[in-house]
């Protein structure tokens, strides 16, 4: 059982290019999120789904997107990568509140993204 | 706007001693708070989930309480081992329909054998 797979771990950017982060989960799970983490820092909510078709804007949206086209999948965006988006990105995904409303969100392994 | 507090941001015990860890939050009007462990280099698991109408959850070693009126939690681990060694963080879920996460920045944990 895979979870919540993200790709690709690893990756090195020079600043202004673009690339997608790719989350999928094999649970299916209603929702689905992408956080980052920085040094020192908890997570942040990016931007997050209810649901296949929707998204919402999190707690640090700007300067990335996301879509949800899929509902095993959720990926995000940056059209013009800058420096300060270095940092550790994870996604989660947790059924929706029909299912449990006190369920705990499962989280990848992160995908750790330099920009030079 | 909701803030998570953990203190201390690291903590290094010997084997064997019973421990606290802490979380505060500012903003009382949460749906559940929930504890997960990051090893280096990894994803987030989770160890607890208290919902508000609970005091507190045991797993194991590892017992958590929630004092919502008072923004206060605690993740204590009993007869701490060399394998506890993890950066533990503690995250708080309004009452709203998505149910998004508000991390606290961690409190790194060094068992020492």
């Amino acid at each position: 059982n895979a979870g919540v797979t993200q790709t690709p771990k690893f990756r090195v950017l020079k600043t202004g290019q673009s690339m997608t982060l790719l989350c999928a989960q094999d649970m299916n799970h209603e929702y689905m999120y992408w956080y980052r983490q920085d040094p020192g820092m908890g997570l942040r909510l990016i931007h997050y789904s209810v649901g296949e078709g929707t998204t919402a804007k999190g707690e640090v949206p700007d300067g990335y997107n996301v879509s949800r086209l899929k509902k095993q999948n959720f990926l995000l965006g940056l059209e013009s990568a800058a420096p300060s988006q270095t940092s550790v990105y994870f996604c989660a995904s947790r059924p929706n509140l029909m299912v449990g409303s006190n369920q705990p969100q499962h989280f990848g392994d992160g995908t750790r993204l330099s920009i030079l | 706007k909701q803030e998570v507090t953990q203190i201390p941001a690291a903590l290094s015990v010997p084997e064997g001693e019973n421990l606290v860890l802490n979380c505060s939050f500012t903003d009382s009007a949460i749906y559940n708070l929930q504890w997960f462990r990051q090893d280096p280099g990894k994803g987030l698991t989770s160890l607890l989930l208290i919902q508000s109408s609970q005091r507190e959850q045991t797993s194991g070693r590892l017992n958590a309480s929630l004092d919502k009126s008072s923004g206060r939690s605690t993740l204590y681990i009993a007869a701490s081992q060399p394998g506890d060694s993890a950066t533990y963080l503690c995250a708080v879920s309004p009452s709203g329909s998505a149910r998004q996460l508000t991390f606290g920045s961690g409190t790194q944990l060094t068992v020492l054998p």
